[in-house]
């Protein structure tokens, strides 16, 4: 069964450093997204990606983040210059399709878990 | 504004038995999908079922099914003839209108006894 795939599963880095998550989505599916969780906590957006550009982003998803996808398969989150409250899960997801009926259903990676010393 | 609620932090049942998992939702857009994810303690994030608000039945996976009451605002889930491997934390989620992200509820800790 196809399935979202993320690395590292994690990633220890210090404050101030830059770090990339990588994410290969199912083949198939057009759209892209970044979620994060920090421990204990729900579950909250931060991007989603259609057609090589973010069609929507939330208040999390500062000047200090960035989404890519450098080839056909590889979707990235950068941050840029980490901070302690960055520490958390970070998960990638996709779609077939964004909007109503059952093609919009999101699956979810493994997520990577980002420790910022 | 969207709004996801989970009002049982924590629940038990018994193996074999059916257990139901409640989420109430807030939303002003007459067109939104309700889906439930379970995260096990490994923390991956697993789909487990999916409905539409112009669903006309509600949704059933295997032992899963979804308790829909449109009027109500609620989207329950019900687990039916539980294992131990259920044990895990479940989010009730929602997608709104014309927007592509998911909002998340804060989750039920359920744990299935012996």
């Amino acid at each position: 069964e196809p399935e979202v795939t993320q690395t590292p599963s994690h990633q220890v880095t210090q404050m101030g450093q830059e770090v990339i998550l990588r994410c290969v989505p199912i083949s198939n599916h057009l759209y892209f997204y970044w979620y994060r969780q920090i421990l204990g906590q729900k579950v909250e957006f931060l991007v989603s990606f259609y057609n090589n550009e973010i069609s929507e982003k939330s208040e999390i998803f500062d000047d200090q983040f960035s989404v890519e996808r450098p080839d056909g398969s590889n979707f990235t989150l950068k941050i840029r210059s980490t901070k302690l409250e960055d520490s958390a899960m970070y998960f990638c997801a996709s779609s077939e399709f964004g909007l109503a009926g059952p093609k919009n259903i999101q699956y979810f990676g493994a997520g990577t878990r980002l420790s910022v010393l | 504004a969207q709004k996801i609620t989970q009002t049982q932090p924590g629940m038990f049942v018994q193996e074999k038995e059916a257990v139901t998992l409640d989420c109430t939702y807030d939303t002003s857009d007459p067109s939104y999908g309700l889906f439930w994810y379970k995260q096990p303690s490994s923390g991956e994030m697993i789909f487990l079922i999916y409905q539409g608000s112009y669903d006309q039945q509600n949704a059933t996976e295997g032992r899963y099914s979804l308790n829909f009451q449109k009027a109500r605002k609620s989207a329950n889930l019900v687990i039916s003839a539980s294992q131990l491997g259920d044990s895990a934390m479940y989010f009730c989620a929602m997608r709104s209108g014309s927007a592509r992200q998911l909002t998340f509820g804060s989750g039920t800790q359920l744990t299935v006894l012996p």
